[in-house]
């Protein structure tokens, strides 16, 4: 089955500064990759997905780009704010159209004022 | 829109009892899935449903955990008996599935504290 690998665990930045977030996975024919946003005690919530056939997608402060050939995949968080502070989970889906997603361990986000 | 709905928000049981988890999914969503959270082993992918149909069970711990989803509308996740190893929040999701779009909805979650 599918494998994804996410790094880091943790991340702490400063207000203003960039924060790059990476993930792998192993299954060559997924398709989808979502990216999940969960803050303290709340429900995870899609923040931007990109699907196999586009290398780049890009939505105001956050971007996402692919590598099919590396099979990885990294968000990329600009400008940052301490409101950016949660765990962000990358997830990668099989090919089927009702197929699982796997998701990766999470990355803690800290943004210090 | 209500979203995806999930009762109870918090249950507190004792070991060795049932317990039944409850979630209406998203009016039109075509997949159901099951997670459950913790900090030792993070977001995992218990059971998830297409069309009503279970596709993928392999997630469930074991044969104290149960899953039904009798119609578009309604799931449960059963564990009987229930030990305190299963204290964790456990969420709904949905999506719609196919050319509708892959994204899943979360619901509130149901915090779960086996004593």
């Amino acid at each position: 089955g599918e494998n994804v690998e996410q790094h880091p665990s943790t991340l702490s930045v400063q207000e203003g500064d960039s924060a790059v977030i990476k993930c792998t996975y192993s299954d060559s024919a997924s398709n989808y990759f979502p990216w999940y946003k969960q803050e303290l005690g709340k429900r995870p919530q899609l923040i931007i997905d990109i699907r196999s056939n586009v290398g780049e997608k890009k939505d105001q402060r956050i971007a996402v780009t692919l590598n099919k050939t590396a099979k990885h995949f990294s968000l990329h968080i600009t400008e940052t704010q301490p409101e950016d502070s949660a765990v962000y989970f990358c997830a990668a889906k099989e090919s089927t159209n009702a197929g699982k997603s796997t998701f990766g361990d999470g990355t803690t986000l800290t943004v210090k004022p | 829109d209500a979203g995806v709905i999930q009762s109870p928000r918090h249950e507190v049981t004792e070991m060795g009892q049932e317990v039944t988890l409850r979630c209406k999914p998203i009016s039109g969503h075509n997949s159901l899935f099951w997670y459950r959270q913790t900090m030792m082993r993070g977001l995992e992918l218990l059971i998830y449903f297409n069309n009503n149909v279970p596709i993928d069970d392999s997630g469930m711990p074991e044969d104290r955990f149960s899953a039904k989803m009798p119609n578009a509308s309604f799931s449960t996740l059963k564990i009987q008996p229930s030990e305190p190893r299963d204290s964790a929040v456990y969420f709904c999701a949905s999506s719609l599935g196919g050319q509708g779009g892959y994204e899943q909805y979360f619901g509130p979650g149901t915090r779960l504290t086996v004593t």
